[in-house]
């Protein structure tokens, strides 16, 4: 079955360092990346997403490209700061087809800790 | 726009008591998921619903959890009997529906904490 694995986690950094969160998958179609965030007190919240092979998706200055050669959907961030502190969710949907229900499958998540 | 509504956010019971979660999703949302979050590890889903009708409930451990979505509006989630392993947050998330399908992106609401002693 499908499956995401994510970079063992916490993960703690100071404020403006630069940011990778890795992310691979194992999926028998033709699945849509995603990335979501869980701010603390919050629930989950879709970050960037794409959608197929080589596409780059982007959102509050983070960035992650669909890599279909390494299975890859690596979550990057050029220079971090406290507010990004977070659990951030690598997840995958297969949405080939008109009769998909868009079921998300999620990583294990991994702490990001941002440090003044 | 009002978002994915839950309810109690946190319940405290005793193994073998029984528990009900409610679910209001985002108005006009079609798709409606259930998940458990258990500490340290990314939500699975449990079932989920189209409409009214159960599309995957492959996850779901029938024997003491029930869901339902009678109207196609809101849902509910049962354990009964509840065990040490369900502790856990139960997350309801929510979707529209395209022509051409899901867009893959969920709204989830602030989850329910159980907590089985």
């Amino acid at each position: 079955g499908d499956s995401v694995t994510q970079m063992e986690g916490p993960v703690t950094l100071s404020e403006e360092a630069f940011l990778t969160i890795n992310c691979t998958y194992t999926a028998t179609g033709y699945p849509s990346l995603f990335w979501y965030v869980q701010y603390p007190g919050e629930g989950l919240q879709l970050l960037l997403k794409a959608t197929k092979a080589d596409d780059k998706g982007s959102n509050k200055g983070f960035e992650a490209t669909y890599r279909k050669e390494t299975t890859s959907f690596h979550l990057e961030k050029g220079s971090v700061q406290v507010s990004d502190s977070a659990v951030y969710f690598c997840a995958l949907s297969d949405l080939t087809g008109g009769t998909s229900y868009g079921k998300l499958t999620f990583g294990q998540g991994t702490i990001l800790t941002v440090h003044p | 726009e009002a978002g994915v509504a839950q309810s109690p956010r946190y319940k405290i019971i005793e193994k073998r008591q029984s528990v009900a979660f409610w679910c209001n999703p985002i108005s006009g949302h079609a798709t409606l998921y259930w998940y458990q979050q258990i500490l340290g590890q990314g939500p699975k889903l449990l079932i989920q619903f189209q409409n009214n009708g159960v599309v995957d409930d492959s996850q779901l451990p029938k024997d003491r959890f029930s869901a339902e979505r009678l109207k196609g509006v809101d849902s509910t989630l049962k354990i009964q009997p509840a065990k040490l392993e369900d502790s856990a947050v139960y997350l309801c998330a929510s979707s529209y529906r395209r022509s051409s399908g899901n867009t893959g992106e969920l709204f989830f609401g602030e989850g329910s904490r159980l907590t089985v002693l």
